[in-house]
């Protein structure tokens, strides 16, 4: 079946890191692919995303390109900040027939230290 | 201001008192979607809902209910809450093919 592994954590990194959370997946057909944030307390929301094959999605630093022949779909930013401390989703979406099926990762929770 | 709202914040319940968590969107979105997340688990999907009046269960539906009568609304009902339940619940739209999803603040339940 379809699914989504991503590095499991916490990740701790200095203040001006290089970050790399890594994330893999498996589905049948031809997905999207998405990594979302959840800051502390909130709700998750969209941070990038990538609909085709060697699309790059990218966002207040963040990037993530569509590897189809690795199946994967890293998190990577230059220079981490502590404002960017919370837990990062990914997640992929098949749409069979007009039905969208929806499936996130577990997780990986970063704090980044001053 | 487009919005996910979802109440109560925060529930305590006991085993077996019936429960609503209601959800709505301001957003005239078509697809609505509830889950679950749990430590370890990530985020699993318990019933989604393509628009009004078809809903249909995700990967953890058991002991959940949900309906959809209008386009904003798509309330999640435990009928016979048990401490397995408690989790924290986020209710989700869609904007057709889109594909980003909006989700709200999220609900704490705790059944005890």
């Amino acid at each position: 079946g379809d699914s989504v592994t991503q590095m499991e954590g916490p990740v701790t990194l200095s203040e001006e890191a290089f970050l790399t959370i890594n994330c893999t997946y498996t589905a049948t057909g031809y997905p999207s692919l998405f990594w979302y944030v959840q800051y502390p307390g909130e709700g998750l929301q969209l941070l990038l995303k990538a609909t085709k094959a060697d699309d790059k999605g990218s966002n207040k630093g963040f990037e993530a390109t569509y590897r189809k022949e690795t199946t994967s779909f890293h998190l990577e930013k230059g220079s981490v900040q502590v404002s960017d401390s919370a837990v990062y989703f990914c997640a992929l979406m098949v749409d069979t027939s007009g039905t969208y099926k929806y499936i996130f990762g577990t997780g990986t929770r970063l704090k980044v230290l001053a | 201001e487009a919005q996910v709202t979802q109440n109560p914040r925060y529930l305590i319940t006991v085993t077996g008192k019936k429960l609503t968590v209601t959800c709505s969107q301001n957003m005239n979105h078509e697809y609505m979607s509830w889950y679950r997340q749990d430590p370890g688990l990530g985020l699993r999907q318990i019933y989604y809902s393509m628009n009004v009046e078809v809903t249909d269960k995700g990967d953890v539906p058991e002991g959940y209910k949900v309906s959809r009568k209008e386009k904003r609304n798509f309330p999640l009902i435990l009928e016979s809450p048990s401490p397995n339940q408690t989790s924290l619940y986020f209710c989700a739209t869609m904007p057709g093919r889109a594909y980003e999803q909006y989700f709200g603040p999220g609900t704490r339940l705790t059944v005890t």
